[in-house]
């Protein structure tokens, strides 16, 4: 059971290149979300979804795309990379949207724009 | 808007000490509260939920209490060890919302 899965682990560009991370889950979870984690000011949602074909804003979506096909699989595109995207970005999921059961973290991308 | 603080920031002890850590919220309408253990480099892992109609959960060493009245949650290591040390994290979970709302967290360092 591999849980969580983020690809790349890390990645630099240069701003105004777009990228996609790539986040998988094997739990069969119907809630997934999306975080950037940035020093002294916390995990801030990003977007998220809670099941194939709806996805919704967080705090900071301006930037980021995302899209839910399949339950698996929920990337997050980066339409033109600027410097203040520098972040470590964390891929959550969980059993439903009832949050009766804890979430689950990936390992993080870290990335870097320069 | 909900706000989630953590005191202290950062905090520092010898092996085998039993410890308190603290977490406050502004809006007591959640759903749950969960805490979170971060090693440097890595994800987050899920150590304590405690939902909104209870009061608390224990898990081995850890024990997580909730107030939702007073907006306050407490998280108490037993018998620290050097393996403890990571930043402790929680968040909450507001009803109507479909997210989590994260404090800043309190890095721990147990020395041996």
């Amino acid at each position: 059971n591999a849980g969580v899965t983020q690809t790349p682990k890390f990645q630099v560009l240069k701003t105004g290149q777009s990228m996609t991370l790539q986040c998988a889950q094997d739990m069969n979870h119907e809630y997934m979300s999306w975080y950037r984690q940035d020093p002294g000011m916390g995990l801030r949602l990003i977007h998220y979804s809670v099941g194939a074909g709806i996805t919704d804003q967080g705090e900071v979506p301006n930037g980021y795309n995302v899209s839910r096909s399949t339950t698996e699989d929920f990337p997050l595109r980066l339409l033109s990379a600027a410097p203040s995207q520098t972040s470590v970005y964390f891929c959550a999921s969980s059993y439903s949207r009832l949050q009766l059961q804890p979430q689950h973290f990936g390992d993080g991308t870290r990335l870097s724009i320069l | 808007k909900q706000e989630v603080t953590q005191i202290p920031a950062a905090l520092s002890v010898p092996e085998g000490e039993n410890l308190v850590l603290n977490c406050s919220f502004t809006d007591s309408a959640i759903y749950n509260l969960q805490w979170f253990r971060q090693d440097p480099g890595k994800g987050l892992t899920s150590l304590l939920l405690i939902q909104s109609s209870q009061r608390e959960q224990t898990s081995g060493r850890l024990n997580a209490s909730l107030d939702k009245s007073s907006g306050r949650s407490t998280l108490y290591i037993a018998a620290s060890q050097p393996g403890d040390s990571a930043t402790y994290l929680c968040a909450v979970w507001n009803t109507g919302f479909q997210k989590l709302v994260f404090g800043t967290g309190t890095r721990l360092l147990v020395s041996p």
